[in-house]
């Protein structure tokens, strides 16, 4: 089945530091990608997304492109900032019942940023 | 503010008991979605309705059950209760159908089975 594997954390970087975290996918078809943002005790807020290969999402300084070739959605910032600390989760649209929309989550990735 | 609205926030029940989470969709979205987060198996996807009707189904015990009511808002009920069914139970809504629709969740309930 469809599944989502995103680097294990937790990332602890400085303020102002480059930020990588990785995702790989596995699915049957051709899934939109997301990045979603949890931060302490709220739900999840969708942070960019891409919905064909090539395509680059992007918001707040976060940036993700999809690359078919190595079904990959790496999310990059350039310099990360303290209120950055979140944890954030990769996603794919999946299939489940024939019916797309229902998403499938990586186990997350808890960022700590230090001033 | 998502506009999705999940109630309770917060409930503590006993082994046993059945509990029922209520989940508000935003105004116009028809599709809600039911997640379970849990520390030993991540975002989990239980159930989607659209319209009032099943649409999906992910990994949802048999113990639980959801509905989905004319004015679009949504009962996950969970009966039987275990203690590792104490998790974070989010709910989403989107509209239309469609995988690069954006979901938008709620701020969750957290149910602890003593």
């Amino acid at each position: 089945g469809d599944s989502v594997t995103q680097m294990e954390g937790p990332v602890t970087l400085s303020e102002e530091a480059f930020l990588t975290i990785n995702c790989t996918y596995t699915a049957t078809g051709y899934p939109s990608l997301f990045w979603y943002v949890q931060y302490p005790g709220e739900g999840l807020q969708l942070l960019l997304k891409a919905t064909k290969a090539d395509d680059k999402g992007s918001n707040k300084g976060f940036e993700a492109t999809y690359r078919k070739e190595t079904t990959s959605f790496h999310l990059e910032k350039g310099s990360v900032q303290v209120s950055d600390s979140a944890v954030y989760f990769c996603a794919l649209s999946g299939r489940a019942g024939g019916s797309q929309g229902n998403l499938i989550f990586g186990k997350g990735t808890k960022l700590s940023v230090k001033p | 503010d998502s506009g999705v609205t999940q109630t309770p926030k917060h409930l503590i029940t006993a082994t046993g008991q059945r509990v029922t989470l209520r989940c508000s969709p935003r105004s116009g979205d028809l599709s809600v979605y039911w997640y379970q987060q849990s520390l030993d198996q991540g975002l989990q996807f239980l159930i989607q309705y659209y319209n009032g009707e099943e649409r999906a189904k992910g990994n949802i015990l048999e113990r639980f059950s959801a509905q989905q009511f004319p004015d679009l808002h949504s009962e996950l009920n969970l009966s039987s209760l275990e203690l590792g069914d104490s998790a974070l139970y989010f709910c989403a809504s989107s509209s239309p159908l469609g995988g690069s629709t954006e979901a938008f969740f709620g701020q969750g309930t957290r149910l602890t089975v003593v």
